[in-house]
């Protein structure tokens, strides 16, 4: 079963540190973009960063509102794709998904049930 | 670089067709064909139902249809069915190589 689970979610302090894990099953993971993308309660999806696969440099993009704080990364030989979440701030307070582009053309086609994180003192 | 704006909100009866539409500028679709469309239930993972425009996924409903013309994307549901209620966004690659999304519509059927 093709498959993303993301790990990592939790409370934490304004400025800490948390890093989320995206685990891929049933395909291979090396082939994809993967992308990251959040949700604030109540609120609408934003994308948050993507990774293109090796074949592609391993390039990476970010959103304005994460971009010098956000790290995201891959390891193929794990099947895993990670966001590294520096800084944080209580508006980065969000459900986090990570997300599979099948064809390279924003075609975010697999979804993981998404993790919590919540950033408050 | 502000949202994709969609309205906030449309509603139809089972049976009729309804589209909703995703607005942005030339650099929000980046002279590229790779708009896409999701669809969320309450609680649930977002789930691609158009990719590349007019694309749609292996077991997606041919219910669904997607068009541009302009710096405006559409997608169109015909066939309404209890089913369809659900928050819908577009999103798109960016001149920036960048994703946006738009702000999301509530579909209702009454």
């Amino acid at each position: 079963e093709v498959q993303l689970v993301e790990s990592g979610g939790g409370l934490v302090q304004p400025g800490r540190s948390l890093r989320l894990s995206c685990t891929a099953s049933g395909f291979t993971f090396g082939d994809y973009a993967m992308g990251w993308f959040r949700q604030a309660p109540g609120k609408g999806l934003e994308w948050v960063a993507f990774i293109r696969s090796k074949d592609y440099g391993e390039s990476t993009k970010y959103a304005a509102s994460v971009k010098g704080r956000f790290t995201i990364s891959r390891d193929d030989s794990k099947s895993i794709a990670y966001l590294q979440m520096n800084s944080l701030k209580t508006d980065d307070t969000a459900v986090y998904y990570c997300s599979r582009d099948f064809a390279r053309s924003n075609a975010f086609d697999i979804w993981g049930q998404g993790t919590m994180v919540t950033v408050s003192s | 670089q502000s949202a994709l704006t969609q309205p906030a909100s449309v509603s139809g009866s089972p049976g009729q067709s309804i589209t909703v539409s995703c607005t942005g500028t030339s650099s929000d679709f980046g002279g590229y064909n790779y708009v896409s469309w999701f669809q969320q239930h309450p609680g649930k993972a977002p789930k691609l139902i158009i990719y590349e425009v007019s694309n749609r996924p292996s077991g997606v409903s041919n219910r669904f249809s997607g068009s541009k013309s302009g710096n405006t994307a559409s997608l169109t549901i015909s066939g309404l069915q209890a089913e369809d209620e659900a928050d819908y966004y577009c999103s798109s690659y960016t001149t920036s190589s960048t994703l946006i999304f738009g702000g999301g519509t509530k579909l209702t059927v009454l």
